[in-house]
Parts: structure tokens; sequence; C-alpha cells
């Protein structure tokens, strides 16, 4: 079984500065996806980036970056010039490459950004 | 295109009754998935459906159970209301077509508080 685990509860940064965010996954399959999704208070869960792991480069889309480490099991999400848009709960996420599987999220982070 | 919708968004139940919960996929996305969210245990996959059939489940006590519609709609039901079972339902939908990653979009959720 899968297992994904976010270490920090929560986090906070101030506006416009970068956060790192943690996430280490434990799997015996070799071809996978990783997401990091973004749930603010309102609650719609949405796709921040994602992660095919056959690739060595590494996903990024606009401030949104992550540093996946393919041996060591680690996806971190880096989020630079933070706003006050990102406060949210962030969760990693993890799915076999086999046909239609179900994501198996960590516990999530809580990520202030503090004006 | 229309979102993921939920109903109801908000509900209160007593021990020992039942519930019917509702999702309403993308136009177009055959394939709905079901999650429980908790602070305790985080997000947790309960089931999915595709063209009407069970393609995957969670685990989940038997009180738990869903179906789908032919027009991919999907509710979810859960009887004998225990107080744990308060918690936000969340209902993802895709494409589920394939071999590989079909994108999953979430509702907003149906928070169930159970009194």
């Amino acid at each position: 079984a899968q297992t994904v685990t976010q270490s920090q509860p929560e986090m906070s940064v101030q506006e416009a500065e970068t956060v790192t965010l943690s996430c280490t996954y434990d799997t015996s399959e070799s071809n996978y996806y990783l997401f990091w999704y973004k749930q603010p208070p309102s609650r719609q869960m949405i796709l921040v980036i994602r992660q095919e792991a056959y690739k060595q480069q590494n996903a990024t889309e606009n401030r949104f970056s992550v540093n996946f480490q393919k041996a060591a099991k680690s996806f971190s999400l880096k989020i630079s010039d933070s706003q006050l848009g990102d406060t949210a709960m962030y969760f990693c996420a993890f799915m076999p490459q086999s046909g239609n599987t179900p994501l198996v999220f960590g516990k999530g982070t809580r990520l202030s950004v503090i004006a | 295109k229309a979102g993921v919708t939920q109903t109801p968004r908000y509900l209160i139940k007593t021990r020992g009754q039942q519930v019917t919960l509702s999702c309403s996929p993308i136009s177009g996305h055959r394939s709905v998935s079901w999650y429980q969210q908790t602070p305790g245990q985080g997000l947790q996959f309960l089931f999915e459906y595709f063209s009407e059939t069970q393609r995957n489940k969670g685990n989940f006590p038997g009180r738990f159970s869903g179906r789908q519609f032919s027009n991919s709609r999907s509710e979810m039901n859960v009887s004998t209301l225990e107080l744990g079972d308060s918690a936000l339902y969340l209902c993802a939908s895709s494409l589920g077509q394939g071999l590989f990653y079909n994108e999953q979009f979430f509702g907003p959720g149906t928070r169930l508080t159970v009194l």
C-alpha cells in the first residue's frame, strides 16, 4: 500500500517570500504520478501541479515548482513570491500509473501567508 | 463548462439516521470518486464509479454505499449514522478512460454533522 507523509502540519510565510512544503511517500510502484492540491478556506480543492515519475525534469507552474527526488521518495513544493491568496491547506497526493486508481493523500499542511 | 456540484452543501443528522449525498460531475465525465475528509484521518477514498459500475472501493464499512446513474450523476448513502461519520464529503469527477492519468476535478463538498 502506498502512503504519503507531510511532516509540517502548519507553516507561515511573509507575503512575497518563498516557502517550501515537504512531502515524502512510500511505494513499490515504479511508474506513478505525484500531485499538490490546494484547498482554500472555501473548500474547493484544486490541482496546483503534477509530476510524472518517469520525468526527470521538475514540474513548474508559474510561481509553483517542485523538487522531485525519486530515489529519496521526496516531493516538495516551492511557492515563490507568496501571495495572500496562497493561504490554504496543501495536500500532497500519489496515484499509481496503472489505469484509473484513487488518489492517496497526505494529511495536509496549513499554509498562512502573512501581510 | 460548469464544475462539479454537490448537494446539499450542509447537512445535520442524528445518530442512527441515514443520509444521501449527491454529486453531479462535469459534463462528459464518466468517473465519480468520493472521499471523506476529517481533521484526524485526512482525506480517505470511499469509492469510485465509472459508467454506473463501482470500479474501486476504499476501506469503509458496508454502511457506506453509492451508485451512479446513466447521466453519470452519483449518490452516496450512509446508513445508521455514527458520530464519527461527521466529515466533509468530497466528490471528484474525471473522464475516467484510458490507461493513464485523467485529472480529477473536485466539488465544493458536503459538510455532514452527526449529533
